[in-house]
């Protein structure tokens, strides 16, 4: 079965401190996408980044990073110098390819990040 | 462009009534997917619709349906209300290439209050 790990369920930081929100996912799929969200209180889940399998090359976007690890099934996402805008609850998020016919994202259960000015 | 699109925001129903979303895709994105989110449950995936067909369908009962127009809009139909209906439902487009797991955009959420 697929499943997505998101441990830290609350996180707490003091701006321009670095952060780390953690993923572990199970596949048994050689061809998979993950994704990261962030869901501000008005609800919507804003898309951050989306990463295939075949691609393992770790990404930069501004203070964010992604950090993509196959042999430990890990897409960690860092935010560096943190800011209070940045406080959200964060979902990582994995396509299920079970049924080849249609796209079906398995969530984490969401890590909620805490930045205090 | 515009975003997704989903009404209403916000509603209360009863138990026992039926409730109708409604979601508008982002322009050319041919793909509609429903979620529902609940804090003790998390974000679950309902069903998607691509061209006008259920592609693909989580872990509900029939109480849940939906469907898709040829303009690619999309609705979501939930009978018989329950307490435990109560949660924000998501709707998400997608351009759906072939092969590929496109970027997935999400709406602001419909938030269902059941009482």
């Amino acid at each position: 079965a697929q499943k997505v790990t998101q441990a830290q369920t609350e996180i707490s930081v003091v701006e321009k401190e670095d952060v780390t929100l953690d993923c572990v996912y199970e596949t048994r799929d050689t061809t998979y996408y993950l994704f990261w969200y962030k869901q501000p209180p008005s609800g919507e889940l804003v898309f951050l980044i989306r990463r295939n399998s075949f691609d393992e090359q770790n990404e930069i976007s501004g203070r964010y990073s992604w950090n993509f690890q196959k042999s430990t099934s890990s897409f960690n996402f860092t935010i560096t110098a943190s800011q209070v805008v940045d406080s959200a609850v964060y979902f990582c998020a994995l396509s299920d390819r079970a049924n080849q016919a249609g796209t079906a994202l398995i969530f984490g259960k969401g890590t909620t990040l805490s930045v205090s000015s | 462009k515009a975003g997704v699109t989903q009404t209403p925001r916000y509603l209360i129903k009863t138990r026992g009534q039926q409730v109708t979303l409604s979601c508008s895709p982002i322009s050319g994105h041919r793909s509609v997917s429903w979620y529902q989110q609940t804090p003790g449950q998390g974000l679950q995936f309902l069903f998607e619709y691509f061209s006008e067909t259920q592609r693909n369908k989580g872990n509900f009962p029939g109480r849940f349906s939906g469907r898709q127009f040829s303009n690619s809009r999309s609705e979501m139909n939930v009978s018989t209300l329950e307490l435990g209906d109560s949660a924000l439902y998501l709707c998400a487009s997608s351009f759906r290439g072939q092969g590929v797991v496109d970027t997935i955009y999400f709406g602001e959420g419909s938030w269902l209050t059941v009482v």
